[in-house]
Parts: structure tokens; C-alpha cells; sequence
């Protein structure tokens, strides 16, 4: 079935990496997200990498692909208090452009 | 700014009413995609339209319809609302409406049902 979990809370201190998991059990997801929701807005794409790839730089942004243990991480670099949020992962199957969710990870930036 | 464009903003009704939500898509982007989020479900895709016609269809009621209009713009209808339905409802558009295009998201009609 189409599943996608993300630990709910993450804390730093800026200037720290942050990482953010997030595990899928659709291996039929051929494209995966990530999205920011700041407070009061909507989804903003971040990054995405493709199920052929093992690791997109963009940035301050990495992130990693383990597709034997359908694991996808995004980390990143030098983490400032503007990047506190809510960030989504998100998968999509080939055949069509629905995104499947994750609940989120509040990632939270302290100074 | 994504482009895309929803009205309203937020929206206060009470139960058993009905709403309409509209989204207009970014410019040349052909397809359109509801999204719903809520405390205890999520973000759950509810249906997607591509150049007015129904493409797919996720975990939308029955009490809520769609539809996309040759200028491409759509409109979410919400009838017989009830306490559960309020949610941030969030529209997004991509050219073609297939798998790896980029979903440009609006920035959501809040809908409260009292």
C-alpha cells in the first residue's frame, strides 16, 4: 500500500546540520519530495530526486536515497532560524502526479 | 509566490452548509490537483483534473465534487459540511499533470466549520 513516515519533531541549534527522515513503503514510487510549510503558508518544492539516483546535491540541501530499506533523508547544512518549519516528504508512482504524503517533521531552530 | 492563486482565504460556514473553493492554476499549467490537510488525516490528495477532465481520484467524499473550466481554473465544492471537514484545503498545478512534474501549491483556503 502507499505509506510515508516521518519522525514528528526535530530541535538544532543554528548553525548545526539538521536531518530529516522520512520512510516509504510504495517501492512503486518513482519520484520523492521534499516540501517546506512555513507557518500560515502553503507547500513550497524543495528538492526531489528521482528512485534512480542515490543522493541529490542542491545547496545546502543533500539528499540521500537508500531504496533497499525505501529510506529518504534531507539534510541540512548550516541550519539558520528562517529554516524553521514544517517539512513534508512526499512520494509519486509513475503512472500518475498524486503526491503521498508524510505527516510532517516540525523542524525547530534555535539560536 | 507559486503562481498559483485561491480564494478565498479563510472561510467560516456552519454545519450542513455548502462551499465553494477556487483555485486558479499557474499560467500554462494544464492540471490541477486538491489537496486536504488536517490534524488527524494529514495531507490527503483528493483529485486531480487535467485540462478539464477527471484524471484521478484520492480520498475525496462523497458530499465533495470537483471541476476544472476551459479557462482551467477550478472549484471545489464541499456540501452537507460537517465538524470534520474543517481543514486547510490546498490546490496545486503542474503543466501536464504527470508523475515528476513539479506541483506548484497555492496558499490554501482554511475552512472552519462551527
Amino acid at each position: 500500500g502507499e505509506d510515508v513516515e516521518q519522525s514528528l519533531f526535530l530541535s538544532v541549534r543554528e548553525g548545526d546540520s539538521s536531518v530529516i527522515n522520512c520512510t516509504y513503503t510504495d517501492s512503486s514510487s518513482t519520484y520523492l519530495y521534499w516540501y517546506k510549510q512555513e507557518p500560515g503558508a502553503g507547500l513550497q518544492l524543495l528538492t526531489y530526486i528521482f528512485s534512480n539516483m542515490d543522493m541529490k546535491q542542491d545547496q545546502r540541501l543533500t539528499v540521500l536515497l537508500n531504496k533497499k530499506d525505501k529510506h529518504l533523508s534531507l539534510r541540512i547544512a548550516d541550519t539558520q532560524t528562517g529554516d524553521s518549519a514544517i517539512y513534508f516528504c512526499a512520494g509519486a508512482r509513475n503512472q500518475g502526479g498524486k503526491l503521498i504524503f508524510g505527516q510532517g517533521t516540525e523542524l525547530s531552530v534555535k539560536p | 509566490d507559486s503562481g498559483v492563486t485561491q480564494t478565498p482565504k479563510h472561510l467560516i460556514t456552519a454545519t450542513g452548509q455548502r462551499v465553494t473553493l477556487r483555485c486558479s492554476p499557474r499560467s500554462g499549467d494544464l492540471s490541477v490537483y486538491w489537496y486536504q490537510q488536517s490534524l488527524d488525516q494529514g495531507l490527503q490528495f483528493l483529485i486531480q483534473y487535467y485540462n478539464g477532465e477527471e484524471r484521478a481520484k484520492g480520498n475525496i467524499l462523497e458530499r465533495f465534487s470537483a471541476q476544472q473550466f476551459p479557462d482551467l481554473h477550478s472549484e471545489l465544492n464541499l456540501s452537507s459540511l460537517e465538524l470534520g471537514d474543517s481543514a486547510l484545503y490546498f490546490c496545486a498545478s503542474s503543466v501536464r499533470g504527470g508523475a515528476g512534474e513539479t506541483q506548484y501549491f497555492g496558499p490554501g483556503t482554511r475552512l472552519l466549520v462551527l
